[in-house]
């Protein structure tokens, strides 16, 4: 069973301060990543596809990179509109079409 | 706006009756799948159609949940006998199919509320 954790749980950074997202996870066979941003009441927002260790994406201040284990969601400068929860899956394929969530990352950027 | 739409946003019901909620994938998109989402947890999967075919459901799909997708166009799912535990945002997503992994697309979600 495909299984991802995400750490930390919250994480409170003030306007301009870098940090990174984890998500750990465990999977049969990986054939797609996905990072995901999620306001207050509202749907997932689609970031990011990684499909194999190494590779890396870049859209405006977020960077995703991905390992055989883990992937990162790094925030460079982050600003206060990019305070949401963030969403890490996975998609393994094995006889299924579903995504397995990790729980998520709530972000808070402090003026 | 061409993305994926729900229908209600929000539901408040007394427990016991049914409901019914609607999807419109994006247009071009023939995958459609239902997620429920707890507050503090991520998406769990429900349900995966392509076209009009429901291919895969969850074991969290009781039989008190039924889903369809006439046509292949839009999608609804009931849940019958509603329950406390019931209580969640129910998640609609859309892609495109083809080999390669494609991302899906979320709508705004419906906010099941059951007294």
């Amino acid at each position: 069973e495909d299984q991802v954790t995400q750490s930390p749980e919250a994480l409170r950074l003030q306007e301009g301060e870098s940090s990174s997202l984890n998500c750990s996870y465990t999977v049969s066979g990986l054939r797609g990543l996905f990072w995901y941003r999620q306001d207050p009441g509202k749907g997932p927002e689609f970031l990011f596809t990684l499909y194999s260790a190494g590779e890396e994406k870049e859209k405006e201040r977020l960077k995703a990179t991905l390992t055989k284990k883990e992937s990162f969601l790094h925030i460079t400068a982050p600003k206060p509109e990019d305070s949401a929860t963030y969403l890490c899956a996975v998609f393994s394929g094995a006889g299924s079409y579903q995504l397995t969530f990790g729980k998520g990352t709530k972000l808070s950027v402090i003026p | 706006d061409t993305g994926v739409s729900q229908d209600p946003r929000h539901k408040i019901t007394k427990r016991g009756q049914n409901v019914t909620f609607r999807c419109d994938p994006i247009s071009e998109h023939n995958r459609l799948y239902w997620y429920r989402q707890t507050l503090g947890q991520g998406p769990e999967f429900l349900t995966y159609f392509q076209n009009e075919a429901q291919l895969e459901k969850s074991r969290l799909l009781s039989d008190r949940f039924s889903a369809e997708r006439p046509k292949g166009s839009f999608s609804t799912l009931e849940i019958q006998r509603t329950e406390q535990g019931d209580s969640a945002m129910y998640l609609c997503a859309s892609s495109l199919a083809g080999t390669a992994v494609r991302e899906q697309y979320f709508g705004p979600g419906t906010r099941l509320t059951v007294t």
